[in-house]
């Protein structure tokens, strides 16, 4: 059973690009998660989303972020004209319902995103 | 808003000395999570507590729930070079599924 999948592992943009990372949830689980991590910080949650929806993008920035998770295909985190400030690592979770007491979310491998 | 943190950030052991790192949320937590990571690693889950005052091991990891569930410790015995990484506490905040995470402590053990 394939664990969380996250392409790419690693990223260069230059500054201004776009940048795509994407996240296949673990068989059987529908319930999406991303986190932001700087070097030597803890995991910010950014958003959760389930099949075609958004479920609470509170820690998304409001500018430049998206996120979504179609019926078909991983989500996608799109991060468009990035600067510096947007290196860090992103790393998706997902869990088989809603994560809480009794539903552990499993973490991606990470996308290390580094901008030039 | 809620906010979780740690102590120590960093904290350097000779091997087979005890590790111990501290967990303080601002608001009471339904639950507590653990996580390790291994440098250039992912968070892999290693425990979750959910009553007040529990207290579970794994081995030579003990991980404790304080009674007013604000609080939580994990303790390593004779840490050894494998034990090396971050380990970070998590809870859940206002809405489900928005876990909120310590800022980890930097566990280095010397051989």
């Amino acid at each position: 059973n394939a664990g969380v999948m996250q392409n790419p592992r690693h990223l260069v943009r230059r500054r201004g690009q776009e940048a795509r990372l994407r996240c296949s949830p673990m068989k059987g689980h529908s319930h999406v998660y991303w986190y932001r991590q700087l070097p030597e910080e803890g995991l910010k949650f950014m958003v959760y989303l389930q099949k075609e929806n958004i479920i609470d993008e509170s820690g998304m920035p409001k500018e430049r972020f998206s996120a979504e998770f179609p019926k078909e295909g991983p989500s996608i985190l799109r991060i468009q004209q990035v600067v510096r400030g947007d290196s860090a690592a992103y790393f998706c979770a997902s869990s088989r319902a809603l994560a809480d007491s009794y539903n552990e979310q499993f973490f991606g491998p990470g996308t290390r995103l580094t901008v030039l | 808003g809620q906010q979780v943190m740690q102590i120590p950030q960093y904290q350097h052991v000779q091997e087979g000395e005890d590790f111990t790192t501290y967990c303080n949320s601002s608001t009471t937590l339904s639950n507590i999570q653990w996580y390790k990571q291994r440098p250039g690693g992912h968070p892999v889950f290693l425990i979750q507590l959910v009553k007040s005052g529990e207290v579970k091991k794994q081995k030579r990891l003990t991980f404790q729930f304080g009674e007013a569930k604000k609080n939580s410790s994990l303790h390593i015995t004779a840490t050894q070079t494998t034990d090396v990484g971050t380990y970070f506490c998590a809870g859940y905040g206002g809405s489900q599924g928005n876990l909120i995470f310590g800022k980890g402590t930097k566990l280095s053990v010397k051989p």
